[in-house]
């Protein structure tokens, strides 16, 4: 059975750091996907990661997958408050468990 | 273009009793799944539909049925509601399993 691991699960960072969350998945699919989701709210699609290698970037986020490792990454980039939100990575039907960013003055 | 619709947004319900979630899209995607979510534990597949008069278990089933008559629709039912069951429930739907997803607003039940 797929299964997706994030890790961390909770993470607390200060504006202006970079930091990286890791999604491990068990199969071989070729796609993966980033999610957020805001407090009380859905989840929204971030990216689309479609092949080995991809990277895909969107203001101080970037993705990227290596299909042969099984993992991909999400880097944040000078956080900002904004960003406090969970991301969620997927595969096929499967979620990973949620990383929780906090992002503090 | 409204997507993914689920309704009611919140219910409380008694141990016991029984109700219906209502998913509804007009992407005309094939695939539709039921996730629950609790704290900790993410998003876990409860059931999912291929297309009009197929559906599956996903990974935390019991409890729920489903049915899929139309492409548009995916209810899920509670068949006699535990306090277990007390979560956010989301509704999705897809092109394929390896399409991206489309989120309704999601159903926060509690059971008393």
């Amino acid at each position: 059975e797929l299964k997706v691991e994030q890790n961390p699960l909770f993470l607390s960072m200060q504006e202006g750091k970079n930091y990286t969350i890791y999604c491990n998945y068990s199969t071989t699919s070729d796609r993966l996907y980033w999610y957020r989701q805001d407090p009380g709210k859905s989840l929204e699609s971030l990216f689309v990661l479609l092949s080995n290698g991809a990277v895909k970037q969107e203001g101080r986020l970037m993705a990227s997958l290596d299909t042969k490792a099984r993992l991909s990454t999400l880097h944040i980039t000078a956080a900002v408050h904004d960003l406090s939100a969970t991301y969620f990575c997927g595969c096929d039907m499967r979620f990973g468990a949620g990383t929780r960013l906090t992002v503090k003055p | 273009n409204a997507g993914v619709t689920q309704t009611p947004k919140f219910q409380v319900l008694k141990t016991g009793q029984s109700m219906t979630l209502q998913c509804a899209q007009d992407m005309n995607h094939e695939y539709m799944s039921w996730y629950r979510q609790d704290p900790g534990m993410g998003l876990r597949l409860i059931h999912y539909s291929v297309g009009a008069g197929i559906t599956d278990q996903g990974e935390v089933p019991n409890g729920y049925n489903v049915s899929r008559s139309t492409t548009e629709d995916f209810p899920l039912r509670l068949l006699s509601a535990a306090p277990s069951q007390t979560s956010v429930y989301f509704c999705a739907s897809r092109v394929s399993p390896a399409f991206q997803a489309f989120f309704g607003q999601g159903t926060r039940l509690t059971v008393v």
